[in-house]
């Protein structure tokens, strides 16, 4: 079955300063990887996907993602962290299966300090 | 906005009662899915329907009840709920397809339903 694990609880990084959501996966086949944001009391927002092709992503708010097949890892990342990007973050995976579900990791919370 | 659309976006009811949660999609998808999001919990996958069929129960209480009259709306029948099923609800749908195509699409999400039983 189809899995992504996000190892990080939470990460904490100054404003100003580069950051980096983990997120690696385990797939049979080609993976299908996603990113989401979720402000509080909100739902989840796309943030970007790889597919296939280059391996660095560009997505919506400067972030960006790396994909990196030897290390079956996907992260999530941003040169210049700013205070309004404080929020929580979720990788994902297509399933494949008969529903094709999204599969989402258990979430990061990103708190980025002025 | 998302295209996706949730009401109410706040409930509160007692564990007697009935209530229904609604979403509406304008983005012409044909596929729709309720979330469960409890504090401190990994996002549940309640129920999926694709082109208005129901394709996934992921083994849920019958006290929850989808409905899908079209591939636009999706309702959450919901009726002697317990404490314990307080959370946020989250719809979204996508645009599902055959093979390559159906993978790389993603999903998109309203802004929830809080809700609260008491």
């Amino acid at each position: 079955a189809q899995s992504v694990a996000q190892p990080e609880d939470q990460v904490n990084v100054a404003e100003g300063n580069p950051l980096t959501v983990k997120c690696t996966y385990s797939v049979s086949g080609n993976p299908y990887l996603f990113w989401y944001v979720q402000y509080p009391n909100r739902g989840l927002q796309f943030l970007l996907k790889y597919i296939t092709g280059d391996n660095l992503v560009k997505g919506s708010y400067g972030f960006e993602a790396e994909f990196n097949k030897s290390q079956t890892s996907f992260h999530l990342k941003k040169p210049s962290a700013l205070v309004s990007d404080s929020a929580l973050y979720f990788c994902a995976v297509r399933d494949g299966g008969a529903t094709n579900k999204l599969i989402f990791g258990t979430g990061t919370l990103l708190a980025v300090q002025p | 906005e998302t295209g996706v659309t949730q009401t109410p976006r706040h409930l509160v009811m007692g564990m007697t009662n009935k209530k229904s949660l609604k979403c509406e999609q304008h983005l012409g998808h044909n596929a729709m899915y309720w979330y469960k999001q409890s504090a401190k919990k990994p996002l549940e996958l309640m129920f999926v329907y694709n082109f208005k069929e129901q394709t996934e129960n992921n083994s849920v209480p019958s006290r929850f009840s989808p409905e899908c009259p079209n591939s636009s709306h999706l309702f959450l029948h919901l009726h002697t709920l317990q404490p314990e099923d307080s959370a946020l609800y989250l719809c979204a749908s996508s645009q599902e397809g055959l093979g390559r195509q159906a993978m790389n699409t993603e999903a998109f999400f309203g802004q929830g339903t809080r809700l609260t039983v008491v």
